[in-house]
């Protein structure tokens, strides 16, 4: 069953802490990605990684970090320096990166602070 | 500053009546168009893809492009209330890239 996989469905950070949010593909796709959604705005691309060992700041990458070790996974690191992380995090895959590809998003991670 | 703009609603309509979306975006060079639905709490679901001028239909949904003027517009026939959902248009503006920009979406209440 292909398909995008996002862990966890929930996540808490405390103040001060760094927490890890899981993307993997069995899609075979190249290029992989990081939105956030917040309330009432659309989604707004954090990084993207077109090929392996390689990848791009979007809009607003500051306080994040991101890894593409593997051409199936892609995870997402929220560092203490994003100050105001609460939000939908998604993560999509395309099969390529270029104009007319379809991004297919997984399941997302809704990211809380305590 | 490149946008895509929705009308964030609620669009209310009748079960069986015809769902109208537009979505409008500001840059001419803009090559490829999505819609996506998303239910409350869900990630994003593909709907349509359109990159030319005119309409694409697929089932109950058509896509209608206009570049001239500058809008997307998505319509729902016999719209159910399981169509009830947010609906999301992304445009790319940097044509040769994977770059998309979201609209902030419309939601739709079909009303049974």
């Amino acid at each position: 069953d292909g398909g995008i996989t996002q862990s966890p469905k929930y996540l808490f950070r405390k103040e001060g802490q760094n927490v890890t949010l899981s993307c993997e593909q069995n899609l075979n796709h190249d290029a992989m990605y990081w939105y956030r959604q917040d309330p009432g705005q659309g989604l707004r691309l954090i990084y993207y990684s077109q090929i392996v060992n390689d990848f791009q700041k979007g809009d607003i990458a500051e306080g994040y970090s991101v890894s593409r070790e593997k051409k199936e996974s892609f995870p997402l690191t929220v560092t203490s320096a994003q100050k105001n992380p609460t939000a939908f995090y998604l993560c999509a895959s395309s099969r390529t990166s270029g104009t007319q590809e379809t991004q297919y998003f997984g399941p997302g991670t809704r990211l809380l602070v305590l | 500053q490149k946008e895509v703009e929705q009308n964030s609603g609620p669009l209310s309509v009748p079960e069986g009546a015809i769902a109208s979306l537009n979505c409008t975006y500001s840059d001419r060079v803009s090559q490829s168009f999505f819609w996506y639905r998303q239910y409350s709490g869900k990630s994003p679901e593909l709907i349509m893809s359109i990159y030319s001028n005119g309409d694409k239909e697929d089932g109950r949904f058509t896509a209608q492009l206009n570049k001239a003027s500058q809008y997307v517009s998505l319509l729902i026939r016999d719209s159910q209330p399981s169509d009830s959902a947010t609906y999301l248009c992304a445009v790319n503006m940097q044509p040769g890239t994977y770059k998309y920009i979201f609209g902030t979406g419309t939601r739709l209440k079909v009303l049974a």
